[in-house]
């Protein structure tokens, strides 16, 4: 049972363009969410969060859109740039307190130049 | 700020062998989750330490357990490993802030390889 989705295994965009990364839930207990990249043999680094209180987050070229009523997410970063090719992953995190994250499986992004 | 820190990096060892890895957490950060990744599974959560007491478990056989020292650092033993042991074992420590704004970092995992 896939709690949170990650439907793309695999995005490419042009160096400058909007990467768009998307992400499903279907637990409705989620009250937070968060973004990771990945580069190989590394741990995953945190990019961005956002509260299910909100409908958007920005921190510079990353912005994070919420839509709980479609339980939903949505990774943006414009402008791509070539070393933003990595795995993204989103997650989620129950209410409560709870530091247990459910992970999507990742998308694999390639900016190319 | 020292980043969370995992050893060792890497790791082999034999099935039926068992395994402790370490983890020291951000300075000031109580909360050490573990995760594994494998590349069939992903991330998957291992368990939580807040305080010295295990918060929260994921869904893995009894052979994996933990524990959190009084300074926060924790450790992680599999007893008895098994081909399918192998994969990349992940720390994270976490805070939240008095907002409620939620950060949890990794480490750089310690990749382990059960021959």
């Amino acid at each position: 049972d896939q709690q949170v989705k990650q439907n793309s295994p695999s995005l490419s965009v042009q160096e400058g363009r909007i990467s768009i990364l998307n992400c499903d839930y279907t637990n409705s207990m989620f009250d937070y969410f968060l973004w990771y990249k990945k580069y190989p043999a590394e741990g995953p680094t945190f990019l961005i969060s956002i509260s299910s209180i909100k409908d958007k987050n920005e921190d510079g070229r990353f912005t994070v859109f919420l839509n709980k009523s479609a339980k939903h997410l949505s990774l943006h970063i414009v402008p791509s740039q070539p070393g933003d090719s990595a795995v993204y992953f989103c997650a989620g995190a129950p209410q409560g307190g709870s530091e247990k994250l459910v992970f999507g499986k990742g998308t694999k992004l390639t900016v190319n130049p | 700020k020292a980043g969370v820190t995992q050893t060792p990096r890497y790791l082999i060892k034999t099935r039926g062998q068992q395994v402790t890895l370490s983890c020291s957490p951000i300075s000031g950060h109580r909360s050490v989750s573990w995760y594994q990744q494998t590349p069939g599974q992903g991330l998957q959560f291992l368990f939580e330490y807040f305080s010295e007491t295990q918060r929260n478990k994921g869904n893995f056989p009894g052979r994996f357990s933990g524990r959190q020292f009084s300074n926060s650092r924790s450790e992680m033993n599999v007893s008895t490993l098994e081909l399918g042991d192998s994969a990349l074992y992940l720390c994270a420590s976490s805070s939240r802030t008095s907002g409620g704004a939620y950060e949890q970092y990794f480490g750089p995992g310690t990749r382990l390889t059960v021959t």
